[in-house]
């Protein structure tokens, strides 16, 4: 396995569309996290899954937003009525467990431009 | 609530010398962990180095050291012979429960030859 990947690297769309974003994770890691960069700022949390279960979702994380993590495999982050505000990187990471000392392992991200 | 500030935007060193990163945190737990994480240009985001606030000792991995003053809620890394592919963005992160990452706004580092 060769790391966490993301999918699509780069999308652009426009305002009011709907997108949706995949993360596959390294196979036997059981968390996955995903968080939003914009330019110039360290990423923010928006979600993480333990397996299948979503257990925390950030403030940030809108009725616009949904992600899902069928079968605690890959994940899909969903935004929907896109908004300029959107335009970000998202940034999705994995861990072997819950303990605080794992080291999280970042995709590439996927940039989203909103027009 | 979990912060972390990062009040160096921008550095610059010299290949070969050594440069110290800034981070200062805030949180109200006893034991947490703290992270600097490493964005080259590009790239995806990496781990440098972690240090668990329980141990007093100085965590160091080959180049790369923090000093970490708990009471003082400060971690700063500190990168010797500084090389051109130490050129990124740097993060310093804390977890309390291993639920999340909280993120500094980052320090780009420039290393020139």
């Amino acid at each position: 396995d060769t790391g966490v990947s993301q999918d699509p690297r780069h999308k652009i769309t426009k305002r009011g569309q709907n997108v949706t974003f995949r993360c596959d994770p390294i196979s036997e890691h059981n968390r996955l996290y995903w968080y939003r960069q914009t330019l110039g700022q360290g990423p923010e949390f928006l979600t993480y899954f333990q397996n299948e279960a979503q257990l925390e979702k950030s403030r940030l994380l809108s009725d616009r937003f949904s992600a899902e993590r069928p079968k605690g495999s890959f994940s899909t982050l969903e935004i929907q009525r896109t908004e300029q505000g959107d335009s970000a990187m998202y940034l999705c990471a994995s861990s072997l467990d819950w303990t605080p000392d794992q080291e999280q392992y970042f995709g590439p991200g996927t940039r989203l431009t909103v027009t | 609530a979990q912060t972390v500030t990062q009040s160096q935007p921008e550095m610059s060193v010299q290949e070969a010398e050594t440069v110290t990163l800034s981070c200062t945190y805030d949180t109200s737990e006893s034991n947490y962990y703290l992270f600097w994480y490493k964005q080259p240009p590009s790239r995806q985001m990496i781990l440098v180095i972690r240090q668990e606030a329980y141990k007093q000792q100085n965590a160091t991995e080959n180049r790369f050291s923090v000093n970490f003053q708990k009471a003082a809620k400060s971690f700063s890394l500190k990168i010797s012979d500084s090389q051109l592919g130490d050129t990124a963005m740097y993060f310093c992160a804390l977890t309390e429960y291993g639920n999340k990452l909280v993120f500094g706004a980052g320090t780009i580092l420039r290393v020139k030859s």
